[in-house]
């Protein structure tokens, strides 16, 4: 069966640190990878998404940054965090690529302070 | 650009009641739709889901319904149960590219 999984699932950093989210697929191959951040009251804002390794595209310029080097591994980076970048990400795959549903991970819960 | 809208932040309903969520969408190029239900602190979890030659779809207690001439698709739950208090997130796609999302409504199903 396909599972994902994101961590760490709670993070606190202070503004101007580094950031690294961590998202793995298990039970499937070259899935389609998203990175979705969900902000307090509001909906899920796409930001990233590959559909292969070293392939990634953006959706909303910002700070952060995605990375992909392995087929069913997707990392979400910053270099500096910024208070705006306080939210709730979560990770998702598209393992049938010829299916619309994507399935969605735990989510890490990031408050930048 | 919010080519994806939930109008109703929140919707209170009584269990055992028909739970009606509305969603909206501007971009006709959309062919698939879907609903995700989403605990807190959890990841959302797929629902149902319809595909623009349907304008109706059924799984047990839930229908989703999808007119394209209006843009307009509606989740119905009947009948509520507490358990379905959550918040339920529409989301539209055009040609299996990604995905986007309406903002949620929160649905309180009161026992």
């Amino acid at each position: 069966s396909q599972t994902i999984h994101q961590w760490p699932a709670t993070l606190v950093q202070p503004v101007g640190s580094p950031l690294s989210l961590e998202c793995t697929v298990e039970g499937t191959s070259n899935p389609n990878l998203y990175w979705y951040r969900q902000a307090a009251g509001r909906g899920l804002q796409l930001l990233f998404y590959s559909v292969g390794i070293g392939q990634i595209s953006s959706e909303v310029p910002q700070n952060l940054s995605a990375s992909r080097p392995q087929d069913r591994q997707f990392i979400l980076s910053s270099k500096k965090l910024l208070l705006s970048d306080s939210g709730f990400y979560l990770c998702a795959y598209q393992g049938d690529k010829e299916s619309y549903e994507q399935y969605f991970g735990p989510g890490t819960r990031l408050t930048v302070t | 650009d919010q080519q994806v809208k939930q109008n109703s932040p929140s919707l209170s309903v009584q269990e055992g009641r028909i739970s009606i969520l509305n969603c909206d969408y501007t971009n006709s190029m959309f062919d698939y739709f879907l609903w995700y239900k989403k605990y807190p602190a959890e990841g959302p979890t797929f629902l149902i889901s319809i595909s623009s030659i349907k304008d109706k779809n059924e799984d047990g207690r839930f229908t989703v319904f999808l007119n394209k001439s209006a843009k307009h698709l509606s989740l119905h739950i009947v009948p509520s149960q507490p358990g379905d208090s959550a918040v339920y997130f529409c989301a539209a796609s055009a040609f299996n590219n990604d995905m986007r999302f309406g903002a949620g409504t929160r649905l309180t199903v009161k026992p």
